[in-house]
């Protein structure tokens, strides 16, 4: 199947310090990626949709000044957590999309675990 | 806000013993459901997408169910064995753009 890299696979960081998150598709190109988060005991929730060449479309909720998306390769999006505090810390997992024909499907990176100290 | 839900939320068996989940979806505006398998540490791993009422899919010792009309699909696992402990997510999707609603996820223990 399709390979996707994400970096770092953990990071601890100080509190009003940015954090950058890469996503690589390795042997695919994705026109579409997607970030999640995930907090203890809850499900993956969809933060963006991150389309190559384009600005990032946040669900409701997301800050869009504070988790500044950029999809500027058909096989890098990066995430960057501006100026994080300790409620920033969850688990970020990014997605990309290959087409199967009549369904697309998603890979996904090995995610990354942000503790904001 | 779409609601995904899966039942138990974690389960306890012995190897060889046989197993099922549940996904709960909603049953409107259905596109598709996915389940993955996310070991610890990993990403998680596509095991089946399924996109017809009645849609019966099979990997192994693994395979899936889906009822789009009631909205649920099951997972089975024949003959567990301790290198399936992992978590297993189910996904819903509504269109054809990938946007997947998951829901929390069922860890399977496999003791030897």
């Amino acid at each position: 199947g399709a390979v996707v890299s994400q970096h770092p696979s953990w990071v601890i960081c100080k509190s009003g310090t940015s954090v950058k998150i890469e996503c690589r598709s390795l042997d695919f190109q994705a026109t579409t990626m997607f970030w999640y988060r995930q907090f203890p005991k809850q499900s993956l929730m969809l933060m963006a949709t991150s389309n190559e060449g384009s600005k990032a479309t946040y669900e409701q909720g997301v800050e869009k000044d504070k988790f500044l998306i950029n999809h500027a390769s058909l096989t890098l999006s990066t995430l960057t957590v501006t100026s994080a505090h300790p409620e920033d810390s969850s688990f970020y997992i990014c997605s990309a999309t290959a087409s199967s024909g009549i369904y697309t499907e998603a890979f996904f990176g090995q995610g990354t675990r942000l503790t904001v100290v | 806000i779409l609601n995904v839900e899966q039942s138990p939320q974690s389960l306890h068996v012995q190897e060889g013993d046989s197993t099922n989940f549940t996904c709960s979806f909603p049953s409107s505006n259905f596109y598709a459901l996915h389940w993955y398998r996310w070991e610890t540490a990993k990403s998680p791993e596509a095991l089946f997408v399924m996109t017809l009422n009645g849609d019966e899919k099979k990997k192994g010792r693994i395979s899936a169910t889906l009822n789009t009309k009631e909205g649920y699909s099951y997972l089975y696992i024949k003959g567990s064995q301790p290198e399936d402990s992992a978590t297993y997510l189910c996904a819903f999707e509504v269109g054809a753009n990938s946007k997947l609603t998951f829901g929390k996820g069922i860890t399977l223990s496999v003791r030897p």
